[in-house]
């Protein structure tokens, strides 16, 4: 238990939907990172929140979109979903921004399927 | 941040010790080196990480080669819940913590 959740944990849309994905960071964390899990590859960052601002990007669409609110939980919205977004997103959270004793504490993930 | 060789697969009996290989001969000297382990469909799980002197904790232990180019994880008495793939990454201290670079792993398989 990293104490780290998203909601949901399998999730089905059509090609051309948005989705919300969300994730509740461990307590006393303040930074949050979004990942993509492609079947048989390793996580793919996506993008950061430190304090509510997006702290760093991956390679990804402006369609890939996200949120962090005062209490630090998050959230991930793809827009005109393609079948290639079908992935497990997996969220982390850490305390801080920079590099020290905080290691990131990855939750359960959601299966996203686009069809 | 550098990047990373790691066996595709590895294979080990249970109660025996698993050494995990990682080939990081482009990483810079503010780098650490991380090891994370990903069960399947679970999300990753912190192992450990070092910079240049070799480190233990109750999960495993890690050795840094003197001149830093590679590294070997290793579980002392591996279990079949060890089964998974596992993640070497080097990371800066100026590398913003969560952002997390993962190659392909390696898998490895825990027989009994």
């Amino acid at each position: 238990e990293t104490g780290v959740t998203q909601s949901p944990t399998h999730l089905i849309k059509t090609r051309g939907q948005q989705v919300t994905l969300r994730c509740s960071s461990q307590s006393g964390h303040n930074t949050v990172s979004w990942y993509q899990q492609a079947l048989g590859q390793g996580p793919q960052f996506i993008f950061q929140y430190y304090r509510e601002e997006e702290n760093g990007r991956g390679n990804f669409p402006p369609r890939f979109s996200g949120l962090q609110f005062p209490n630090y939980s998050s959230e991930l919205n793809v827009n005109a979903l393609e079948l290639d977004d079908s992935a497990l997103y997996l969220c982390a959270s850490s305390l801080g921004e920079r590099l020290g004793k905080s290691e990131a504490f990855f939750g359960q993930g959601t299966r996203l399927t686009v069809v | 941040d550098a990047k990373t060789t790691q066996p595709p697969s590895m294979d080990c009996a249970e109660g025996r010790a698993a050494n995990l290989p990682c080939n990081h001969s482009t990483i810079s000297g503010n780098e650490y080196v991380y090891w994370y382990r990903q069960i399947h469909s679970q999300g990753p799980q912190y192992i450990i990480h070092g910079l240049k002197n070799n480190e233990t904790n109750e999960m495993a232990s890690l050795i840094i080669t003197e001149d830093r180019k590679s590294s070997t994880l290793i579980l002392p008495h591996a279990t079949l819940r060890d089964t998974a793939v596992y993640y070497c990454i080097p990371r800066g201290r100026g590398s913003t913590l969560g952002r997390l670079y993962f190659g392909r792993g390696t898998q490895l398989t825990v027989w009994p």
